[in-house]
């Protein structure tokens, strides 16, 4: 089945510096990849997406880009503030091709803190 | 725009009784909802997905009699929670699709939290 693996948390950084949150996943078609962001209190908003390979999905200075040959998904921004600190999921959605419907299959989260 | 309300973002019950949660897409029709059960530092588990007009379709180990789920237009889906007990207890959060593809974006409401005393 299909499957999304995260790093473990709690990531801590300092505001300014570089994250990478790793996210590799399983699945047996084409899916789709996405981040989504839940900041404390509220519900996941989707943070950026893509849609096939080779795809780079960003927003708000954060990017990641679809890697088949890896199935990886990295999170990666260059210079977080206070205010992005949350949890972060990695999720995949299958391809309709293989009958996976758009059921989404997420990764455990992992929770970012970043301090003055 | 693609903003989903969930009511209410808290309840508090006696074991036992039911507990109705509604998800509402705010400004876009909703062909495809879900619900989802988020329990403390873990990630989401997908409940059931409901199509509109359509019985919901259930996620192995999810009690179809226990968690009710209508989605009766394509603003609106339920999940009624039926004898909750407190192992019920959890974090419930809806999402809503206008698309039925892989590719179409979820849209995520703001979680209701239930306790049951």
């Amino acid at each position: 089945g299909n499957s999304v693996t995260q790093m473990e948390g709690p990531v801590t950084l300092s505001e300014e510096a570089f994250l990478t949150i790793n996210c590799t996943y399983t699945a047996t078609g084409y899916p789709s990849l996405f981040w989504y962001v839940q900041y404390p209190g509220e519900g996941l908003q989707l943070l950026l997406k893509a849609t096939k390979a080779d795809d780079k999905g960003s927003n708000k200075g954060f990017e990641a880009t679809y890697r088949k040959e890896t199935t990886s998904f990295h999170l990666e921004k260059g210079s977080v503030q206070v205010s992005d600190s949350a949890v972060y999921f990695c999720a995949l959605s299958e391809s309709r091709l293989t009958g996976g419907g758009n059921k989404l299959t997420f990764g455990t989260g992992t929770q970012l803190k970043v301090e003055l | 725009g693609a903003v989903v309300s969930q009511h209410p973002s808290r309840v508090i019950c006696k074991s036992g009784t039911s507990v109705k949660i509604e998800c509402r897409s705010l400004d876009f029709q909703a062909t495809t909802m879900f619900w989802y059960r988020q329990f403390p530092k873990k990630s989401l588990m997908l409940m059931a997905t409901s199509n509109e007009g359509s019985k919901a379709t259930y996620e192995q180990g999810v009690e179809k009699d226990k968690f009710l789920i209508n989605h009766a237009s394509l603003t609106l889906s339920t999940l009624t929670v039926t004898s909750a007990h407190p192992e019920d207890s959890s974090f419930y959060i809806c999402s809503a699709s206008s698309g039925t593809t892989p590719a179409d974006t979820q849209y995520f409401g703001p979680g209701t939290r239930l306790t049951v005393l």
